[in-house]
């Protein structure tokens, strides 16, 4: 069975400066995706950004970077120049392609206070 | 984009009765949705995953019987509360993936829904 670990359960970080988020999974499989999702007070879930296993290229949306080492089995999130919107909780997400279930696996979770 | 809306956002009930919870895809056709249950502070725990014009799969330890879901067409499903207890004072968000998929397997959630048990 897939795993998720996020070992931080809170983290913080000043306005302007980057932050890097860690997330470690388990798995014997070899096609999956890989998700952040930030969930705001709103309590929204909201997509950060997201990685297919079989790209050796780390994804990138604008602030937002991960570093995927697929061997390692590590996905840790970058926020570079933090905005005080950044303050959420930060969840990672496995799921296993070809099963048909689509089942996402999350992380405990990491809460990512952004100070002013 | 993909939206997902779910109503209510709130709800307070008396203990014993039943309460529905709606999920809805509002530009899309969701053919698979989930259910989430999240306790405060911790992580979402998938309760189950229900697929357009069929029954649901309820994850272990799950009560079918207590959580009803329906999904009776592809932009609806609903999740019902049965004879709630206070224990089951929760917050719950659905979520759904569409068709055609967006490329990435990508859930879009709701807002979620926050039920209170007298």
């Amino acid at each position: 069975a897939q795993t998720v670990t996020q070992s931080q359960p809170e983290m913080s970080v000043q306005e302007a400066e980057t932050v890097t988020l860690s997330c470690t999974y388990d798995t014997s499989e070899n096609n999956y995706y890989l998700f952040w999702y930030k969930q705001p007070p709103s309590r929204q879930m909201i997509l950060v950004i997201r990685q297919e296993a079989y790209k050796q290229q780390n994804a990138t949306e604008n602030r937002f970077s991960v570093n995927f080492q697929k061997a390692a089995k590590s996905f840790s999130l970058k926020i570079s120049d933090s905005q005080l919107g950044d303050t959420a909780m930060y969840f990672c997400a496995f799921m296993k392609l070809g099963s048909g279930t689509y089942k996402y696996i999350f992380g405990t979770g990491t809460r990512l206070k952004v100070l002013a | 984009g993909a939206v997902v809306s779910q109503h209510p956002s709130r709800v307070i009930c008396k203990s014993g009765t039943s309460v529905k919870i709606e999920c809805r895809s509002l530009d899309f056709q969701a053919t698979t949705m989930f259910w989430y249950r999240q306790f405060p502070k911790q992580s979402l725990m998938l309760m189950a995953t229900s697929n357009e014009g069929s029954k649901a799969t309820y994850e272990q330890g799950v009560e079918k019987d207590k959580f009803l879901i329906n999904h009776a067409s592809l932009t609806l499903s609903t999740l019902t509360v049965t004879s709630a207890h206070p224990e089951d004072s929760s917050f719950y968000i659905c979520s759904a993936l569409g068709l055609p998929l967006s490329g990435a397997n990508v859930l879009t959630f709701g807002a979620g829904s926050r039920l209170t048990v007298l």
